[in-house]
């Protein structure tokens, strides 16, 4: 795998209360993607960085939010978690030179309660 | 919405056999990609074919490109047992992916 982490990789948390993923990169690499996999729809984009400070909206956007204040970390925090945002989150990165080409963390399972 | 749709959704031969899975898209790319799901693990990239492209191979894959039809597939050749997994395509567009919803192949020793 690409230098990509992910943290936690599994967590149980109860409906209302907030939960932050972490994904940590060595790649240096410029943009940093957060999905969510659910059976039947494959990947879906929730928000991605282009840069430091630098975030956008993906699909699935609502009840989450993002923050990147280093190239290399890119947290995805769930406001108030709900049992529709249960699922399995993945980060990736890409240098985005000559293509979009992601390399992806292994994942964090999550189950809202 | 999804951009790629991947056909069939689920597909199972005998080891050695060749699989062919397809990808039809929405609206015009940059490029088209193919990623490799194992379970319970991130994605891998496989391979990437620009738009100008007809046709790409890498090792026992081969990739074929129609832009007039807005579809791709994807041939695994020979095929092997640890090429059990799901495969997504993805196309390119302003600076993000956009994924199908992924064939499951399934190989048959």
């Amino acid at each position: 795998d690409a230098g990509i982490t992910q943290s936690p990789r599994h967590k149980v948390t109860e409906t209302g209360t907030p939960v932050t993923l972490r994904c940590h990169q060595t790649e240096n690499h410029r943009y940093m993607y957060w999905y969510r996999q659910d059976p039947g729809h494959g990947l879906r984009l929730i928000h991605y960085s282009y840069g430091v400070k630098d975030t956008d909206k993906g699909e699935v956007s609502d009840g989450y939010s993002v923050s990147r204040s280093k190239t290399e970390d890119f947290l995805l925090t769930l406001e108030s978690a709900t049992s529709s945002q249960t699922s399995v989150y993945f980060c990736a990165i890409s240098d985005g030179r000559v293509s979009y080409e992601q390399y992806f963390g292994p994942g964090t399972r999550l189950t809202v309660t | 919405s999804q951009q790629g749709e991947e056909d069939p959704q689920a597909l199972s031969i005998q080891e050695g056999e060749n699989a062919t899975m397809n990808c039809s898209y929405k609206t015009s790319i940059n490029n088209l990609q193919w990623y490799r799901q194992n379970s319970g693990r991130g994605l891998v990239h496989l391979i990437l074919i620009r738009s100008n492209e007809r046709e790409k191979h890498s090792g026992r894959l081969r990739v074929t490109l129609d832009t007039s039809k807005k579809s791709s597939s994807l041939l695994i050749t020979a095929s092997r047992a640890a090429d059990t997994a799901s495969y997504f395509c993805a196309t390119d567009g302003n600076e993000k992916l956009t994924f199908g919803t992924g064939t499951r192949l399934t190989i048959i020793p």
